[in-house]
């Protein structure tokens, strides 16, 4: 369900190092998953999404690995660079129900 | 193209008096639309879902409330503004994939 109670766990990177953002999901039903990347003040944009019947799919500079034996889902940013700071929030869904959102991750690039 | 409207940005409004922000969509028809609240620091909380005109779910019982007038209009209202109703809220809706979000209006009820 949604962590909307919970304060922003926050992670912090050298820049041109690489990233891992965890996420553990709820719904073992779950067969779509996004991660979304959040900027400060404003909306959430799409980075990468994967269905179930997958493990990893890679975009650019982004991996997404999906582990639904222990309901977990990671986003790998590669070289992170300061742009990349934001919050990001993994989502699921299943069949045509509403989209459930983690509490979100907060990525600080350092220079 | 498909695109998505929020307004306004930003809005400062003193407890108890009303509010009305408005989201709309183009390029679409009969999109279900959302409106999710964002606490500083926090994460997303969804507040209404619409699947159609004049459908609203809401998710969570507060002094807010919204309606849906037209097929690509998404409005949400209060009578009376608490100081706890500050926060950021995003309009969104379903394409293909995902969910697509509107920029969002900062609220400030003082």
């Amino acid at each position: 369900g949604e962590s909307v109670g919970l304060h922003l766990p926050t992670l912090s990177v050298q820049e041109g190092d690489n990233s891992i953002i965890n996420c553990a999901y709820s719904n073992s039903a779950s067969d779509y998953f996004i991660w979304y990347k959040q900027e400060s003040g404003k909306g959430p944009q799409f980075i990468i999404d994967i269905r179930s019947n997958m493990d990893k799919r890679q975009g650019q500079r982004v991996t997404v690995l999906l582990n639904k034996t222990v309901k977990h889902l990671s986003l790998q940013i590669a070289a992170t660079q300061p742009g990349d700071s934001a919050v990001y929030f993994c989502a699921e869904t299943y069949g045509n129900n509403d989209m459930r959102f983690g509490a979100g991750t907060r990525l600080t690039v350092k220079p | 193209s498909q695109t998505i409207h929020q307004w306004p940005a930003t809005l400062v409004q003193p407890v108890g008096s009303p509010l009305s922000l408005e989201c709309t969509v183009e390029g679409t028809s009969n999109p279900n639309l959302y409106w999710y609240r964002q606490a500083a620091g926090r994460g997303l909380q969804l507040l209404f879902y619409s699947v159609g005109i004049g459908q609203i779910s809401s998710e969570v019982p507060q002094n807010l409330s919204a309606s849906r007038p037209q097929d690509r209009q998404f409005i949400l209202s209060s009578k009376k503004l608490l100081l706890s109703d500050s926060g950021f809220y995003l309009c969104a809706w379903t394409p293909a994939y995902g969910y697509t979000f509107g920029s969002g209006t900062r609220l400030t009820v003082v």
